[in-house]
């Protein structure tokens, strides 16, 4: 069955770094887009990145770009999200989803639509 | 950048009674390929989101017949035929036509 574990989160003071990665099983993981979304304390859900599964397409929210990077590496079946600049409105619990199929043989190109969650990592940027 | 608004934001329901929440996106939400990039995923207190409806109106699996999510381009309902006890949670729309994907606020529904 498909498994996406989130990990890596934890206590930073702000403009520090962290890097969450997300483990994931039971699919070809190289075979999907995947995405970061979080959710802060008592909030909404919120889109962060996503990233294709060749690397090569690769978006941000406005919020994180410049200070998050979104990597992936389809030998260790992981998802990474490199956090640096971290401020206190970053605090959230960040969630991996596995995205749209794209394999070397075909796509689905139409709208993308997240059946598969991690249970998520907690980050808090605070001093 | 798409903005989805969703009402109510509360939703006190009697078990056993109708109940709808309604999603607005501020452009058309239709894809080239004739679908609509509009998904509701439901919250529970303490889990991750779970996919309800995709594209629109097909129910994810194992999402009961008395769920279901009509509309097209710019409004959009998820409607329950009698609301349950598991019911209970926090519902979201999602567009996912263009980056940044958006959401809405959420509407918590709660059994009264």
């Amino acid at each position: 069955q498909v498994q996406l574990v989130e990990s890596g989160g934890g206590l930073v003071e702000p403009g520090g770094s962290l890097r969450l990665s997300c483990a994931a099983s039971g699919f070809s993981f190289s075979d999907y887009y995947m995405n970061w979304f979080r959710q802060a304390p008592g909030k909404g859900l919120e889109w962060v990145s996503y990233i294709g599964n060749r690397v090569i397409n690769i978006h941000y929210a406005d919020s994180v770009k410049g200070r998050f990077t979104i990597s992936r590496d389809n030998v260790e079946n992981s998802l990474y999200l490199q956090m640096n600049s971290l401020r206190p409105e970053d605090t959230a619990v960040y969630y991996c989803a596995r995205g749209r199929y794209c394999s070397d043989i075909s796509c689905y190109t139409g709208a993308e639509y997240f059946q598969y969650w991690g249970l998520g990592s907690l980050v808090t940027v605070s001093s | 950048d798409i903005v989805m608004t969703q009402s109510p934001l509360s939703l006190p329901v009697t078990p056993g009674e109708p109940a709808s929440i309604s999603c607005r996106s501020s452009q058309s939400l239709l894809h080239s390929n004739g679908d609509n990039s509009l998904h509701w995923y439901l919250q529970k207190p303490g889990q991750s989101p779970q996919l309800l409806i995709y594209l629109g109106y097909n129910r994810a699996s194992g999402v009961p017949d008395r769920v279901s999510g009509s509309g097209s381009g710019t409004d959009f309902t998820l409607k329950f035929s009698r609301v349950e006890a598991e019911d209970v949670g926090v519902y979201y729309c999602m567009q996912t036509l263009q980056t940044p994907y958006s959401f809405g606020q959420g509407t918590k529904l709660e059994i009264k």
